[in-house]
């Protein structure tokens, strides 16, 4: 089955600075992967997601690239602020595989 | 409701006890999932429906575990005779397709814990 790797478990940054979580995955059969925000006690809600063929995906402040031959993929943050205060996690799934393998998570403190 | 809603929030059970938690999905959704979020760690899959087939039961970790869906909507994870492994976030999700992964809308989960 798919194996998901996730780097750094924790990571605290400077208000405004950027924020680089990595993941690696197993299955090269893997061609949708999302990421997903969880705040303390709540639920985890998407927040970007990319799918195999294209290699980089932004919305706003949030990005996200695919380096496909690797088998990994990245979540960028810039011009962070406290509210991005929260567990990431990153997960794969393959084509007709309904399921997500999730990583086991960044705990991101933004400085203020 | 808005979202998916899934109830109690938070169970205690002394071990050898039975319990049911329960998730209404979002309203129309045909696939549910069901995942256990140990502390610190990542949601692990533990099963599938779409609709009120059960396709995929591969995660559950024991013969202890039963989920159902019998009408297609609301579904029950159900547990016997607990273990304090078994002490975990139990976090139901749906999704509106069903041939291919699109977006999960979670529940806030299901906080069980064993004595």
């Amino acid at each position: 089955g798919e194996n998901v790797e996730q780097h750094p478990s924790t990571l605290s940054v400077q208000e405004g600075d950027s924020a680089v979580i990595k993941c690696t995955y197993s299955d090269s059969a893997s061609n949708y992967f999302p990421w997903y925000k969880q705040e303390l006690g709540k639920r985890p809600q998407l927040i970007i997601d990319i799918r195999s063929n294209v290699g980089e995906k932004k919305d706003q402040r949030i990005a996200v690239t695919l380096n496909k031959t690797a088998k990994h993929f990245s979540l960028h943050i810039t011009e962070t602020q406290p509210e991005d205060s929260a567990v990431y996690f990153c997960a794969a799934s393959a084509h007709n595989d309904y399921k997500l393998s999730f990583g086991a998570g960044t705990t991101v403190t933004v400085r203020a | 409701g808005a979202g998916v809603s899934q109830s109690p929030r938070y169970k205690v059970a002394k071990r050898g006890q039975d319990v049911a938690l329960r998730c209404d999905p979002i309203s129309g959704h045909v696939s549910l999932f069901w995942y256990q979020q140990a502390l610190g760690q990542g949601p692990e899959f533990l099963t599938y429906f779409q609709n009120e087939a059960q396709l995929d039961k591969s995660g559950l970790p024991s013969d202890r575990f039963f989920a159902e869906r019998p009408e297609g909507s609301v579904s029950t994870l159900k547990i016997q005779r607990t273990q304090q492994e078994d002490s975990a976030v139990y976090l139901c999700a749906s999704s509106l397709l069903a041939s291919d992964t699109g977006e999960l809308f979670f529940g806030e989960g299901s906080r069980l814990t064993v004595l």
